[in-house]
């Protein structure tokens, strides 16, 4: 399995401002995922994002909200743009690793925004 | 759409009792199945996984079985103890498009053990 790390781990944000996550990845990864956990709630994925190309976002999430670089095959950043307090939420990177099927999560972000 | 529905918490359970988190789901392919945990604070973990009809997955004392015929993939534990407290979701994976891998999660499944 991969070992991910996200910085920063917590902030606390006011709104109209961005905060850019950071996701590390130990080894060269094709695919990385981005995802949003609002308070209580499951997961829902933001955007799959592969080296050298453009991000594929989900319904419902933007470019210009969720931008996101792949710079290398061990690294990727996601803004968060123009905040407000419903973007209060855990921000987690997973990468694929082993098989097609399996991902491993980051240890996510925590994100609150005032 | 491919979807997972987990049975609603919270879970309380004293220590020792035996533990069973319901999941079923919905896919129009063969989908991989999963089991993450999240314990307070932290990312996501993955417990176990199967990826086909009748296999069974199995760790740290979990083990779910895949089951086409009800669609169906229920977590269990024989003993839980205090440190199995999390929350615990359900996801399901279809190579389906070209994104490959991508996961469908349940809702989660808050579970306590009281000493």
């Amino acid at each position: 399995s991969a070992v991910i790390s996200q910085k920063p781990s917590r902030d606390i944000c006011q709104r109209g401002t961005s905060l850019t996550i950071q996701c590390q990845v130990d080894s060269q990864v094709t695919m990385m995922f981005w995802y949003r956990q609002q308070p209580g709630q499951s997961l829902t994925l933001i955007a799959t994002a592969n080296q050298g190309s453009e991000a594929t976002y989900e319904s419902g999430f933007v470019i210009d909200k969720f931008p996101i670089s792949r710079p290398n095959l061990t690294f990727s950043t996601l803004t968060v743009s123009n905040m407000s307090p419903e973007d209060s939420s855990i921000y987690l990177c997973s990468v694929r690793s082993g098989s097609w099927d399996t991902q491993y999560f980051g240890p996510g972000t925590r994100l609150t925004v005032l | 759409g491919d979807s997972v529905t987990q049975m609603e918490g919270p879970v309380t359970l004293s220590e020792e009792a035996f533990l069973t988190i319901n999941c079923t789901y919905t896919a129009t392919g063969y989908p991989s199945l999963f089991w993450y945990v999240q314990y307070p604070g932290e990312g996501l973990q993955l417990l176990l996984k199967a990826t086909k009809a009748d296999d069974k997955g199995s760790n740290k004392g979990f083990e779910a079985t895949y089951r086409k015929e009800t669609t169906s993939f229920h977590l269990e534990k024989g003993s839980v103890q205090v440190s199995d407290s999390a929350v615990y979701f359900c996801a399901l994976s279809t190579p389906g498009d070209n994104q490959g891998g991508k996961l469908i999660f349940g809702q989660g499944t808050e579970l306590s053990v009281k000493p």
